[in-house]
């Protein structure tokens, strides 16, 4: 079955430090992958999405950037951190075999608090 | 551009009663799709139910079922004999291709909260 993590699960950062938040996806080969952000009571809002190795589309211009340096590995990175950058991280997949119309998964997501 | 719209911020139901939360869909595409995830106190987002455009038949699984009205553009989510396990975010999703891409578009939510 596949499985998917996302670390580190909560992060409290500094106001202009870096970030580098990591997804990973066991169990399946070639799927999607999907960058959310979620403030506080609110929906969801994609960020970024890629569909293979090296290829990321941006949903949003921001200061945040994602790169997919292996097929099952999709990474959120910042070089300097905004305040508006607080809140909670999701990564989801899709592609899955008998999965509906490309479901996507969700991993359980990262609290991220800037300070 | 796809939208999905849930009006209810938040609602209130007795244990063992059913409960309908409602999301209203606007899209221009023929083929799309309806999705419904859970999102418990603990973050993480739990895939319940798809609905197809094309889909005859409304959705069901387990407990939940979407009463889905093409015409109305919305697809409820019914959630039968209620449970304090379900006390939850509820999101509506509908799945559009956006420039070559298949691509989720989420509600707002709604908060559950199953009373004992």
């Amino acid at each position: 079955s596949q499985t998917i993590h996302q670390w580190p699960a909560t992060l409290v950062q500094p106001v202009g430090s870096p970030l580098s938040l990591e997804c990973t996806v066991e169990g399946t080969s070639n799927p999607n992958l999907y960058w959310y952000r979620q403030a506080a009571g609110r929906g969801l809002q994609l960020l970024f999405y890629s569909v293979g190795i090296g290829q990321i589309s941006s949903e949003v211009p921001q200061n945040l950037s994602a790169s997919r340096p292996q097929d099952r590995q999709f990474i959120l990175s910042s070089k300097k951190l905004l305040l508006s950058d607080s809140g909670f991280y999701l990564c989801a997949w899709s592609g899955g075999h008998g999965a509906p119309a490309d479901t996507q998964y969700f991993g359980p997501g990262t609290r991220l608090t800037v300070l | 551009a796809q939208k999905i719209t849930q009006t209810q911020p938040g609602m209130f139901v007795q244990e063992k009663e059913a409960v309908t939360l409602d999301c209203t869909y606007d899209t221009s595409d023929q083929s799309y799709g309806l999705f419904w995830y859970k999102q418990p106190s603990s973050g993480e987002m739990i895939f319940l139910i798809y609905q197809g455009s094309y889909d005859e038949q409304n959705a069901t699984e387990g407990r939940y079922s979407l009463n889905f009205q093409k015409a109305r553009k919305s697809a409820n989510l019914v959630i039968s004999a209620s449970q304090l396990g379900d006390s939850a975010m509820y999101f509506c999703a509908m799945r559009g291709i956006i420039q070559g891409a298949q691509k989720l578009v989420f509600g707002q939510g709604t908060r559950l909260t199953i009373n004992p």
